[in-house]
């Protein structure tokens, strides 16, 4: 079975506090994705990566970095949490030209 | 510009009560239309893929379908545990393109 996994179910943190979002995918997938979910909006892409240390921006980066040390896994960064940052966090892995595949996700909270 | 448009936002249906999704796209060189399903709180499950006009997919009560400018998902004889949000995606270069999803209620 396929496997992405993310560090935290749920998390609650103080507004300007740097908060780490940890994945990671057991496929030997080269594309990772984060991406936050909120009511109405559906799924907004933050930022992908094709490649080990490469990184690209997606939809709504501000306010969010990556990092990608390693190829099964993808860091996400708020360098500074914001109550509008609160929201569903989602981490994403595939090949080349295939489905995509999820993890749990993340239910962040910025209190 | 890419994108996916999923109607209706929100469908109920009685236990048995066949009816379709609906997910339209516009995309430069489609690579693939995906169909998920998402449990409240959790991550968006694959359930299909298809790359080409034409193409359909059977998963137990599910059926997805492609045209060249939209996809439906067939849910037949549908059971409450059926209920769900329904995503769609398309895939462009490097990255998927979702729809905001259909709620479906299943009532016993």
């Amino acid at each position: 079975d396929v496997k992405v996994t993310q560090s935290s179910r749920y998390l609650v943190k103080r507004t300007g506090e740097k908060v780490f979002l940890e994945c990671v995918q057991d496929m030997d997938h080269e594309n990772m994705f984060w991406y936050r979910q909120d009511p109405g909006l559906g799924l907004r892409l933050i930022y992908f990566s094709y490649d080990v240390k490469m990184k690209e921006k997606g939809d709504i980066p501000e306010g969010y970095s990556v990092s990608r040390e390693k190829k099964e896994r993808f860091s996400l960064i708020l360098e500074s949490a914001s109550t509008n940052q609160t929201s569903m966090y989602l981490c994403a892995s595939s090949l080349q030209n295939t489905e995509a595949f999820f993890g749990q996700g993340t239910r962040l909270t910025v209190v | 510009e890419d994108q996916v448009t999923q109607s209706p936002e929100a469908l109920r249906l009685q236990e048995g009560e066949s009816s379709s999704l609906n997910c339209s796209y516009t995309v430069s060189g489609l690579r693939g239309l995906f169909w998920y399903r998402q449990d409240p709180g959790k991550g968006p499950e694959f359930l299909f893929t298809l790359y080409s006009a034409g193409e359909e997919k059977e998963k137990e009560r599910l059926k997805a379908t492609l045209t060249k400018k939209e996809s439906f998902l067939h849910i037949t004889a549908p059971k409450p545990e059926d209920s769900a949000t329904y995503l769609c995606a398309v895939q462009a270069p490097y990255k998927y393109i979702f729809g905001t999803g259909t709620r479906l209620k299943v009532l016993a």
